[in-house]
């Protein structure tokens, strides 16, 4: 069974740090991870999303990059903004069911 | 882009009695619908999978019997929480996929989710 672990549970920096949310995963026969955020009491934001074959993935101040064989990922995030703090999942996908951990939660200070 | 929306998004109600929650595809299709369940601080738990016409597949340790999904047409699943227990207090998020997706996470799209609260 899949299970994937988020590290830290939560963080709080002061804005404009660079900072680096990490995954691991137990079984490296996945298809696909993907970073989700999700603010308090609402739903998910797809952030960005690595096939299993691709290293890495960037989308603006955002770059998640994959070690399918080591089981882990790591999300980077530049120059960090108030806007960012939200609870930041991971999900690792078998062919159509997806498994997250339980998020870290990150708060950027102004 | 793809848009999933859950109604209510807000439920409160008495130990006892059953709570029906919607989720629509609003601008597609969608062959598949997965429900979610997520408790404080924890993970998204996969509760079902439906598929359009057929029956729910449910995860191991989710009642069927209590937790009734409804995928009747291509826009629309339905899940009703029978006879909610305050144990059952959670955030419930849907998402669907399309046809051709097969159901792979990048198809998936999510809906903004229901906070459940039984008193």
């Amino acid at each position: 069974k899949q299970e994937v672990t988020q590290i830290p549970a939560a963080l709080s920096v002061p804005e404009g740090e660079n900072l680096v949310l990490n995954c691991s995963f137990t079984d490296s026969a996945i298809y696909n991870l993907q970073w989700f955020r999700q603010d308090p009491g609402k739903g998910l934001t797809s952030l960005l999303l690595i096939q299993s074959s691709q290293r890495e993935q960037t989308s603006g101040r955002l770059n998640a990059s994959l070690d399918k064989s080591s089981g882990r990922s790591t999300l980077y995030i530049a120059a960090s903004q108030p806007g960012d703090s939200a609870t930041y999942l991971c999900a690792v996908s078998g062919y159509s069911t997806l498994t997250f951990g339980k998020g870290t939660m990150l708060l950027v200070s102004p | 882009g793809a848009v999933v929306s859950q109604h209510p998004s807000w439920v409160i109600c008495k130990s006892g009695t059953s709570v029906k929650i919607e989720c629509r595809s609003l601008d597609f299709q969608a062959t598949t619908m997965f429900w979610y369940r997520q408790f404080p601080k924890q993970s998204l738990m996969l509760m079902a999978t439906s598929n359009e016409g057929s029956k729910a597949t449910y995860e191991q340790g989710v009642e069927k019997d209590k937790f009734l999904i409804n995928h009747a047409s291509l826009t629309l699943s339905t899940l009703t929480v029978t006879s909610a227990h305050p144990e059952d207090s959670s955030f419930y998020i849907c998402s669907a996929s399309p046809p051709g997706g097969r159901g792979w996470v990048e198809t998936q799209y999510f809906g903004p989710g229901t906070r459940l609260l039984v008193l």
